[in-house]
């Protein structure tokens, strides 16, 4: 099974909104709602931000939004803000009863 | 509060077999939920590893299956990681993870990581 496919690195300004893609297969993101999204500053442990697609866990701010079509899942940050600064990873549940993880996007703030 | 904490030894011989647990203080692994393996090898992505649920039932990434095996200790409420014939690709900061499931998937909850280096 191959990794689910993100852009390596995204970048914005201050205030401004960035988009990150992450696009599977027909057996993962294209078959199921169980997408998830983690945020991950340097040495520290993955953070869920977003699960089931599109819904947010308690305390986490209502900048960051998920949504999918077909294979591609999206995260959305808006307003950003200098400590969105990190690395975003998608993960989906599998056909197969496993999990995928997406290959990591650098999110920079300029 | 559900706090996961990852041990073992931070470095393996090649060919030996990797060793990790984890302690989980908060919740009790036989009242539910499933039970993950996660790794990071150093500047790349995270690679699913597998899981084991409350009840026991285990499921592997297809690409380490052979060499996987996952396993529960509910009187002392923690689970176990054996990788076997490692090599340095292996090496990575291993995390455990509490994975919500039933009508849902994903991970709430996440050990700190350990890191394990391969190297004779």
């Amino acid at each position: 099974q191959s990794a689910l496919t993100q852009p390596a690195s995204v970048s914005g300004s201050p205030g401004q909104s960035i988009t990150i893609s992450c696009t599977g297969t027909s057996t993962d993101i294209g078959v199921y709602d169980y997408v998830s999204w983690y945020q991950q500053h340097p040495g520290k442990a993955p953070k869920l931000m977003i699960y089931d697609v599109s819904n947010r866990p308690s305390g986490v701010s209502n900048r960051f939004s998920g949504s999918k079509s077909g294979n591609t899942a999206s995260l959305t940050i808006s307003g950003l803000q200098a400590e969105d600064e990190a690395d975003y990873f998608c993960s989906s549940y599998t056909s197969t009863s496993t999990v995928l993880f997406g290959g990591g996007t650098k999110l920079t703030v300029l | 509060q559900v706090q996961l904490q990852e041990s073992g030894p931070g470095l393996v011989k090649p060919s030996e077999t990797l060793s990790l647990t984890c302690a989980v203080s908060g919740y009790s692994i036989s009242s539910g939920y499933y039970w993950d393996w996660i790794r990071q090898p150093p500047g790349k992505g995270l690679e699913w590893i597998g899981s084991i649920s409350h009840s026991g039932s285990t499921y592997y990434n297809p690409s380490l299956k052979s060499r996987v095996t996952i396993s529960v200790d509910t009187s002392n409420n923690q689970f176990s990681l054996k990788l076997s014939s490692v090599t340095a690709a292996d090496t990575a900061v291993y995390y455990c993870a509490r994975r919500t499931t039933v009508t849902t998937e994903y991970f709430h909850y996440w050990g700190q990581g350990t890191l394990v280096t391969v190297s004779s």
